[in-house]
């Protein structure tokens, strides 16, 4: 079975603190792919990675980073975390043209 | 730009009745995929159906089947039988030519199955 797994489901952090959200898949997947999901609004890509140390912005990546230091891992970074980052976010990888996305479990971040 | 717009924040059914999700699409490639997944309340997103633009048939896959009609640049989603466990949030997207595959989202619909 194809496995997507992100660090934490719950987290709870403070305004300001530097926030790392982890993300491995095994399926030996290029691409990966960091949304954020708001209800009301769907999932929003924030950033994404084709490759090794290769990333793009998506729709919305004001207030976050990332790192992709191997084909397996992609790491979102909250480097301040702020209130308006509370949210659910869900990591997913891809391999080919016209496959499904993968998703991990999501992880559900409240900044207080 | 691409865009997916899914108009029914919320449906109520009975149980075993079928029910149609709504989406409409907006894109200017010539090729692109459409997807439906599936978020139960434990927050997983789970692929339910895949339908390409130059596909000749609607996609099926079991009692899933994906309504297509290009023309009106719509994608509903059709599950016949519903069961208890079909409650969930239900999401379409849409894929294009460009952009290492990634996927624009609609804003989901809440589907309740009553008994």
């Amino acid at each position: 079975d194809v496995k997507v797994t992100q660090s934490s489901r719950y987290l709870v952090k403070r305004t300001g603190e530097k926030v790392f959200l982890e993300c491995v898949q095994d399926m030996d997947h290029e691409n990966m792919f960091w949304y954020r999901q708001d209800p009301g609004l769907g999932l929003r890509l924030i950033y994404f990675s084709y490759d090794v140390k290769m990333k793009e912005k998506g729709d919305i990546p004001e207030g976050y980073s990332v790192s992709r230091e191997k084909k397996e891992r992609f790491s979102l970074i909250l480097e301040s975390a702020s209130t308006n980052q509370t949210s659910m976010y869900l990591c997913a990888s891809i391999q080919g043209t016209y496959n499904e996305q993968f998703f991990g479990p999501g992880t559900r971040l409240t900044v207080l | 730009a691409q865009k997916i717009t899914q108009t029914q924040p919320g449906m109520f059914v009975q149980e075993k009745e079928a029910v149609t999700l709504d989406c409409t699409y907006d894109t200017s490639d010539p090729s692109y995929g459409l997807f439906w997944y599936k978020q139960p309340s434990s927050g997983e997103m789970i692929f339910l159906i895949y339908q390409g633009s130059y596909d000749q048939q609607n996609a099926t896959e079991g009692r899933y089947s994906l309504n297509f009609q290009k023309a009106r640049k719509s994608a509903n989603l059709v599950i016949s039988a519903s069961q208890l466990g079909d409650s969930a949030m239900y999401f379409c997207a849409m894929r294009g030519v460009q952009g290492a595959q990634k996927l624009v989202f609609g804003q989901g619909t809440r589907l309740t199955i009553n008994p």
